[in-house]
């Protein structure tokens, strides 16, 4: 079964500076993805950034990047330069598939809740 | 282009009631997954909607049901409503039953009194 862990309930962080959202993972597949998703109080879920599980290098979109350590099973986000605007909770999520047809979903973690401070 | 719309936003319900909600997926999209987001914790997947059929479902019991339209819009129904059906749930859309490229509702948060 596939299992994602984030065991930071919450963080609060000053502005300017940089954040270092933890994810570890479990799963059998050898082939699988992994997401961050951003949550503001809309309730929306925001994409931020994605890694595949055969990608060797780590993604980096805009201020994002994922450290991606396959042998450790981890995928943690990280944050440059906070802003203000980055108060959310934070998400991490694994895609699988759940058939032979291609049907996938996504299996998220508890969350993060990440605080910018002035 | 309009995203994925979901309604109500929100709204109040009894023990043992009905509720249904409704989903317009992004345009070009025709699969439709929901997922329920109870208080503190992350979604979790309640089934996928292609071709108007149901193709693969979470562990929800049969009082959650579904549909799918013709236009890939989607109704999610919960009967005998409880307490711990409290939540916000979540409709996402996307081209295919990957995950690829899921684009999410704002949601409708439900509370159950």
């Amino acid at each position: 079964a596939q299992k994602i862990t984030q065991t930071q309930p919450g963080m609060f962080v000053q502005e300017k500076e940089a954040v270092t959202l933890d994810c570890t993972y479990d799963t059998s597949d050898q082939s699988y993805g992994l997401f961050w998703y951003k949550q503001p109080s809309s309730g929306e879920m925001i994409f931020l950034i994605y890694q595949g599980s055969y990608d060797e290098q780590n993604a980096t979109e805009g201020r994002y990047s994922l450290n991606f350590q396959k042998a450790r099973k981890s995928a943690n986000l990280v944050i440059s330069a906070s802003q203000l605007g980055d108060s959310a909770m934070y998400f991490c999520a694994m895609r699988h598939l759940i058939s032979n047809f291609g049907n996938e979903k996504l299996t998220f973690g508890t969350g993060t809740r990440l605080t910018i401070i002035p | 282009d309009a995203g994925v719309t979901q309604s109500p936003t929100h709204l109040i319900k009894t023990r043992g009631q009905q509720v249904t909600l409704r989903c317009s997926p992004k345009s070009g999209h025709d699969t439709v997954s929901w997922y329920q987001q109870a208080l503190g914790q992350g979604p979790q997947f309640i089934f996928q909607y292609y071709e108007e059929e149901e193709r693969q479902r979470g562990n929800f019991p049969d009082r959650f049901s579904g549909h799918q339209f013709p236009n890939y819009s989607s109704e999610l129904n919960v009967n005998a409503l409880l307490l711990g059906d409290s939540a916000l749930y979540l409709c996402a859309s996307s081209f295919g039953t990957g995950a690829g490229e899921l684009f999410f509702g704002e949601g409708s948060r439900l509370t159950v009194l």
